[in-house]
């Protein structure tokens, strides 16, 4: 059964930093891409960042470039999120995703988190 | 940058057969993937590569897509179908997927 538990959520200042998680279990972790889609409160589904299943390749919504780093760990089967420079704006439910297909990134996420709640408010 | 359109909101009565629409320029040259979002849960995947069903999701969901238009239907619509549907492709231009703006299926 495929799982993805993320972690790292929180509460953080204006111009803070914080670190997202996402374990996965239940499929060979390093053939698939994977991604991270947010969600603020009582809005839509938002892309934030992709990552292919062996790392070499990234993609980034504008607003976060610069700001976000997506990397993964394929011997410890989990995804990260590094997220600095946090903005109001960028409060939101963040969801693992992964790819639905082996290798590329444009398959759809077919398996999802439950989210973690990041809060940027001072 | 590429942009879905979705209407906002959209009524079906049981038993009868919703369909939801989500326009982007040529996106019949795109794979569409649908995903159904009840409140408080996380995204499923219901449609992907335009028509195909994971498994799991029954036979009444379908979609298509043709021009600038592709379009979700949902069949002998149920009480348990009322969520937000959106759309999403992956943009080879900008190398970014996008997510079309949701639409809310009320069911009367």
């Amino acid at each position: 059964e495929v799982q993805l538990l993320e972690s790292g959520g929180g509460l953080v200042q204006p111009g803070g930093s914080l670190r997202l998680s996402c374990a996965a279990s239940g499929f060979t972790f390093s053939t698939y891409a994977m991604g991270w889609v947010r969600q603020a409160p009582g809005k839509g589904l938002e892309w934030v960042s992709s990552i292919s299943g062996s790392g070499g390749f990234t993609y980034y919504t504008d607003s976060v470039k610069g700001r976000f780093i997506i990397s993964r760990d394929n011997s410890k089967n989990t995804l990260f999120l590094q997220i600095n420079s946090l903005r109001a704006e960028d409060t939101a439910v963040y969801y693992c995703a992964k790819d639905s297909q082996q290798w590329v990134v444009q398959g759809g996420f077919d398996y999802w988190g439950q989210g973690t709640l990041v809060t940027v408010s001072s | 940058s590429y942009v879905l359109t979705q209407p906002p909101s959209v009524s079906v009565a049981p038993g009868k057969t919703a369909r939801i629409t989500c326009g982007g320029n040529n996106i019949g040259s795109k794979s569409v993937h649908w995903y159904q979002q009840k409140p408080g849960q996380a995204p499923v995947l219901v449609i992907y590569y335009d028509s195909d069903r994971p498994s799991g999701i029954p036979e009444r969901f379908s979609g298509s897509h043709s021009g600038n238009t592709a379009t979700l239907s949902i069949s002998r619509v149920e009480a348990g179908d009322e969520a937000d549907y959106y759309c999403q492709v992956w943009d080879s231009s900008g190398d970014r997927y996008v997510f079309g703006t949701g639409t809310k299926v009320t069911v009367l």
